[in-house]
């Protein structure tokens, strides 16, 4: 069964803090790729990745960094959250570029 | 304008109904079309992959209009289960991107 799995379901922090979201995937996928998810907003593009050490940005890149240095890795990184970066993220991989997206249960963010 | 729109809803409907949704895309260009689904706190599933012909699977069909630039879900024999937010998901061949709607929020009530 194929998997995309991020490393925290529920987290807490502090404005000004450096948070790091993990997401691996199993499927060997070479795309990658981080949103955010806000009610009435819908899923909007962080990030995304078509091979390691390879990133574009997205639509709303301020704020957040990426790193991909292995193919089934990729993560996110908050330099210094801040309130409004509380958010759901997802994670999702794809085999190819308009192939099928699978999701990662997603990182809920709560930043104080 | 934004890239694919959805009317987000809230659709309430009795069990057993039949209910639609559409939603609209931009870019002419776009090649690949999907429905997701969406539980309440949980992550997108793909619902379908929506295919020039129209397709079909069980209770849901699938249709696209490339004239008018739509995709159609249609929910026949709605089932309690069916409750979820529907997204719709365009993407073009370049930039590897993937468009989502809002999404449109169905109850199905007993």
């Amino acid at each position: 069964d194929v998997k995309v799995t991020q490393s925290s379901r529920y987290l807490v922090k502090r404005t000004g803090e450096k948070v790091f979201l993990e997401c691996v995937q199993d499927m060997d996928h070479e795309n990658m790729f981080w949103y955010r998810q806000d009610p009435g907003l819908g899923l909007r593009l962080i990030y995304f990745s078509y091979d390691v050490k390879m990133k574009e940005k997205g639509d709303i890149p301020e704020g957040y960094s990426v790193s991909r240095e292995k193919k089934e890795r990729f993560s996110l990184i908050l330099e210094s959250a801040s309130t409004n970066q509380t958010s759901m993220y997802l994670c999702a991989s794809s085999l190819r570029a308009v192939g099928e997206l699978f999701f990662g249960e997603g990182s809920r963010l709560t930043v104080l | 304008r934004k890239e694919v729109e959805q009317d987000p809803g809230p659709f309430n409907v009795p069990e057993g109904a039949t209910v639609a949704f559409n939603c609209t895309y931009s870019n002419s260009a776009s090649q690949s079309f999907f429905w997701y689904r969406q539980d309440c706190r949980k992550e997108p599933k793909l619902l379908m992959s929506v295919y020039s012909s129209g397709n079909e699977d069980g209770r849901f069909t699938a249709q696209l209009n490339r004239a008018s630039q739509y995709i159609s879900l249609l929910i026949r024999d709605s089932k309690l289960s069916d409750s979820a937010t529907y997204l719709c998901v365009v993407s073009a061949n370049t930039g590897n991107q993937f468009y989502f709607g809002t999404g449109t929020s169905l109850t199905v009530i007993p």
